[in-house]
């Protein structure tokens, strides 16, 4: 199993454009969650699925972010437009159902900054 | 909002068994203790977690004590690459996981 695959490893980008971060969970794994984390604020919930389905996405900042799981192999964080404060590292886990007895697997993360 | 209070850091010395120390005085009867770390720019990494018994594997043991309101992770023979922030975590069932700001662990040689 390759485990959770996150693309791209880095993104340098420019302050106003869209960024596009993509996630595939493990194989099986119904359940998707995307956090972001940052010195400051430490490692934040943005968002979870559940069966493709957005469960909870009140962590997501503000409207300039949004999250899609179009289907169970593959789900991507936008951010349009972006700015210097979205800089961070945003990590991507997946489980299956049993992740209250071994809790998730994340990915390497994707570390995003924004000039 | 994280549930548990860790001391922000510790040393260990190489070969000698680290002792994280965590308390969740508010801790409830259907909540369970996860331990995670974060190796530096890696992903957090899921150690062990318990209810109620001590639980040990092949990475850890963990040692609740008998009023749930404190835990101790112990790393019997640290090394070099045990240099992380381990965070402890309560929760119950499927909801999600809440770090807080963890220990960041220093093994030295």
């Amino acid at each position: 199993d390759a485990g959770v695959i996150q693309s791209p490893r880095h993104e340098v980008t420019e302050m106003g454009q869209e960024v596009t971060l993509r996630c595939k969970p493990i194989s099986g794994h119904d359940y998707l969650f995307w956090y972001r984390q940052t010195m400051m604020r430490g490692l934040e919930l943005l968002i979870y699925f559940n069966n493709n389905v957005p469960i909870d996405d009140s962590g997501m900042p503000e409207d300039r972010f949004s999250a899609k799981m179009p289907n169970a192999s593959f789900s991507t964080l936008k951010i349009q437009p972006s700015e210097p404060r979205d800089s961070a590292v945003y990590f991507c886990a997946s489980s299956d159902n049993s992740f209250y007895l071994y809790g998730y697997t994340f990915g390497s993360g994707t570390r995003l900054t924004v000039v | 909002d994280a549930k548990t209070t860790q001391p922000p850091s510790m040393d260990c010395a190489e070969g000698r068994a680290a002792n994280l120390p965590c308390n969740h005085s508010t801790i409830s009867g259907n909540e369970y203790v996860y331990w995670y770390r974060q190796i530096h720019s890696q992903g957090p990494q899921y150690i062990i977690h318990g209810l109620k018994n001590n639980e040990t594997n092949e990475m850890a043991s963990l040692i609740i004590t008998e009023d749930r309101k404190s835990s101790t992770l112990i790393l019997p023979h640290a090394t070099l690459r045990d240099t992380a922030v381990y965070y402890c975590i309560v929760r119950v069932g499927n909801t999600p996981l809440v770090f807080g700001k963890g220990t960041r662990l220093s093994v030295i040689a």
